[in-house]
């Protein structure tokens, strides 16, 4: 699976639009890229996911580069809630029942009153 | 809607000592993963299991064993444990067909003193 790259931490007002980017310059053409997110210690939660196309659901917007070789994740208004780390991960599609995430560093974002 | 169940929420055990971890996936699924997540570290995959047979396996130490029961529980058993297989243990969960999402639960907290 391609390796991801993301800012180490990000500060974001709360009610701002949070932006945040991910590079994967090696990324397949069959890989897709998924964020999910994990609030101090509780399970990694899942966020959106897309291959080539734009994304949008209830709780952010996948805006993804023509090339593919980055992406943005946007939590269009943020809340306290949304402090947490963020994890922009690559995914190719595997096999049947073994698809793992590979977690890579992420991003430590803090959403400030 | 029901949620991947791990239990315990949290273990404490001797050095040596052995330890097993439950989890219990969202109905229907079939794949379960494993992870472990160190402090101030990222969650590092261990094993899968995908229809009672393992599918994928990560760096998990050889005192580790897990299986898949008929009803798709999980259980990870640990053996002569070290102070450094203190962690959050957590368990997610899929169906098995490509792309799907994983679905993680709470987490086990394991401390070994």
């Amino acid at each position: 699976d391609a390796k991801t790259t993301q800012p180490t931490s990000m500060d974001c007002a709360e009610g701002r639009a949070a932006n945040l980017p991910c590079n994967h310059s090696t990324i397949s053409g069959n890989e897709y890229v998924y964020w999910y997110r994990q609030i101090h210690s509780q399970g990694p939660q899942y966020i959106i996911h897309g291959l080539k196309n734009n994304e949008t659901n209830e709780m952010a917007s996948l805006i993804i580069t023509e090339d593919r070789k980055s992406s943005t994740l946007i939590l269009p208004h943020a809340t306290l809630r949304d402090t947490a780390v963020y994890y922009c991960i690559v995914r190719g599609p595997g096999f049947q029942g073994a698809q793992k995430l590979v977690f890579g560093q992420g991003t430590r974002l803090t959403i400030n009153p | 809607a029901a949620g991947v169940i791990q239990s315990p929420r949290h273990l404490i055990k001797e050095k040596r000592e052995t330890a097993t971890l439950k989890c219990y996936p969202i109905p229907r699924h079939d794949t379960v993963y494993w992870y472990q997540q160190g402090p101030g570290q990222d969650p590092q995959f261990l094993i899968s299991f995908y229809e009672k047979m393992q599918s994928d396996k990560g760096s998990i130490p050889d005192r580790f064993s897990a299986q898949q029961f008929s009803d798709y529980h999980s259980e990870l058993n640990m053996s002569s444990l070290e102070l450094g297989d203190s962690a959050l243990y957590f368990c997610a969960s899929s169906r098995g067909t490509v792309n799907e999402k994983l679905f993680f639960g709470s987490g086990t907290q394991l401390s070994v003193l």
